[in-house]
C-alpha cells in the first residue's frame, strides 16, 4: 500500500531538547516536504527536498533542520525545541520528474507539544 | 516564485446550502490543480485534480472544481453541502521549474457546515 510514514503521531518535549520526527515513503518518490498546521495560519512549508542530499527551505524553516540521505526517509530535526514550535506537522511525497499531474501524499501528522 | 490564494479562510454554512471556495494561483505556465481535503483529526487527502481536457472537473463525494485559466482560477464547489463535509480544504498547484514539477499549497480555507 501507498504510504507516507510519520513517528511518533504525538509528543511532548521539553524546552531544549532535541527531538527528530521521522517521515518514510514506499512509493520511490523524489520530493518530500514538511510543513506545520496551526489554526489561522493554514499550512507552511518548513523545508523540501528534490532528491538524495537536495534540500531547501521553505517559508519557515527557522529552528528546524532536515536531511535527505536516502531517497526514502526525511526526518524533520528540532536542535533545541521552543514552545512557539508547538504544532501539528505533516511530511508529504511527491513525484517530481516524471509525472506532473500525480497528487501528493501526506503522512497522518504528528502533533507536537514543546513545554 | 508561484503562490497559490484561497481567500475565503473561514466559510459556515449551512446544511443543503451552495458552497464555492475560491482557489487563485500566480504562474504563466502549465499547471496541475488539486484540491485536497482535510477531515478533523486527519491527514490531507486528494479530492480532485485537473491536468489537462475538460476544464471542469469532478470529484469525490460531490464535489467539483472548474479550471478558468484567464483567470488563473481553480474554485471548488458543491452544489448542497452535508454536515460530514465539515473539514479544511486546501487548494494546490504543481508547476513546471527546470525540469521538475514542484507543488505548492495554499493556506487553507475552514468550512464548518452546520446541521
Amino acid at each position: 500500500e501507498a504510504q507516507v510514514t510519520q513517528n511518533p503521531r504525538y509528543l511532548i518535549t521539553v524546552t531544549g531538547k532535541k527531538l527528530t520526527v521521522t517521515c518514510s515513503q514506499n512509493m520511490n518518490h523524489e520530493y518530500m516536504s514538511w510543513y506545520r498546521q496551526d489554526p489561522g495560519l493554514g499550512l507552511r512549508q518548513i523545508y523540501y527536498s528534490m532528491n538524495v542530499e537536495v534540500t531547501d527551505k521553505g517559508d519557515v524553516p527557522e529552528g528546524y533542520k532536515v536531511s535527505r540521505k536516502e531517497k526514502r526517509n526525511f526526518p524533520l530535526i528540532l536542535e533545541s525545541p521552543s514552545p512557539n514550535q508547538t504544532s501539528l506537522y505533516f511530511c508529504a511525497s511527491s513525484q517530481l520528474l516524471t509525472a506532473s499531474n500525480t497528487e501528493a501524499f501526506f503522512g497522518q501528522g504528528t502533533r507536537l507539544t514543546v513545554v | 516564485a508561484q503562490s497559490v490564494s484561497q481567500h475565503n479562510h473561514h466559510v459556515i454554512l449551512s446544511e443543503a446550502a451552495s458552497l464555492e471556495l475560491g482557489c487563485n494561483y500566480s504562474y504563466g505556465g502549465t499547471v496541475n490543480l488539486f484540491w485536497y481535503v482535510q477531515y478533523p483529526g486527519q491527514h490531507l487527502q486528494l479530492l480532485l485534480k485537473y491536468f489537462s481536457g475538460d476544464p471542469l472537473v469532478k470529484g469525490i463525494k460531490g464535489f467539483e472544481a472548474e479550471f478558468i485559466k484567464s483567470k488563473f482560477s481553480f474554485n471548488l464547489r458543491k452544489p448542497s453541502v452535508q454536515w460530514s463535509d465539515t473539514a479544511e480544504y486546501f487548494c494546490a498547484v504543481k508547476t513546471r521549474s527546470g525540469g521538475s514539477y514542484i507543488p505548492t499549497f495554499g493556506r487553507g480555507t475552514s468550512l464548518i457546515v452546520h446541521p
